[in-house]
């Protein structure tokens, strides 16, 4: 069974401009949640889709976004980039929604901006 | 409100010998725990994961952690360590809807 794909591996952008990445979760997997990464603040929750759906939200500004679709695929938008959004982004995926489901994560998408 | 704290930021360990990453966890809730490692240039893999039951948890790569509730501890442990364990840990808590999380990590570094 493939794992949980995330594209672009590498991002390269500037101050101001907007993103989008994506996530496509393991097959039959219905719970994507997305996490930021960085030196200094670690990894942090930025939100949880589970069919279509999002169920909970971490602590960033609403320039960040995200969305799930019908196939569960996730992508994650991220509007008027800071230098400090600079970031490993994690994707992980979930069978079930519950605090005892083990998640799966993709390799990231690293994100630099200029 | 829960919390994780990861006491090593950096372990250094000669090869073959045995190694303990600690963690320590509050809540005030049920918790479930888990050990996650993460190579570089590389996303998270589960080593091991904590829901109840026995308190000493075995995971993969001959990895093992023992949840300890009355010093809120998880403590991840292996036996002899090898080149290939080096990268950095993390101890993370459930908090409900696929919400992990994190400590700050421990990079684990095995000395030939």
């Amino acid at each position: 069974k493939a794992g949980v794909t995330q594209t672009p591996r590498y991002l390269i952008k500037t101050r101001g401009q907007q993103v989008t990445l994506s996530c496509s979760p393991i097959s039959g997997h219905r719970s994507v949640s997305w996490y930021q990464q960085t030196p200094g603040q670690g990894l942090q929750f930025l939100f949880e889709y589970f069919s279509e759906t999002q169920r909970n939200k971490g602590n960033f500004p609403g320039r960040f976004s995200g969305r799930q679709f019908s196939n569960s695929r996730s992508e994650m938008n991220v509007s008027t980039l800071e230098l400090g959004d600079s970031a490993l982004y994690l994707c992980a995926s979930s069978l079930i929604a519950g605090e005892d489901n083990e998640q799966f994560f993709g390799p990231g998408t690293r994100l630099t901006v200029l | 409100a829960q919390s994780v704290t990861q006491l090593d930021s950096q372990v250094p360990v000669f090869e073959e010998a045995p190694v303990e990453l600690r963690c320590n966890y509050s809540s005030s809730v049920s918790v479930y725990l888990f050990w996650y490692v993460q190579y570089p240039n590389q996303g998270l893999q589960l080593l091991l994961k904590y829901l109840s039951g026995s308190t000493l948890v075995k995971g993969i790569n001959g990895f093992e952690a023992e949840f300890n509730k009355s010093q809120t501890s998880f403590h991840l442990r292996k036996p002899s360590v090898h080149i290939s364990d080096t990268a950095e840990y993390f101890c993370a808590v459930n908090t409900g809807a696929n919400n992990l999380f994190f400590g700050t990590g421990t990079r684990l570094t095995v000395i030939p």
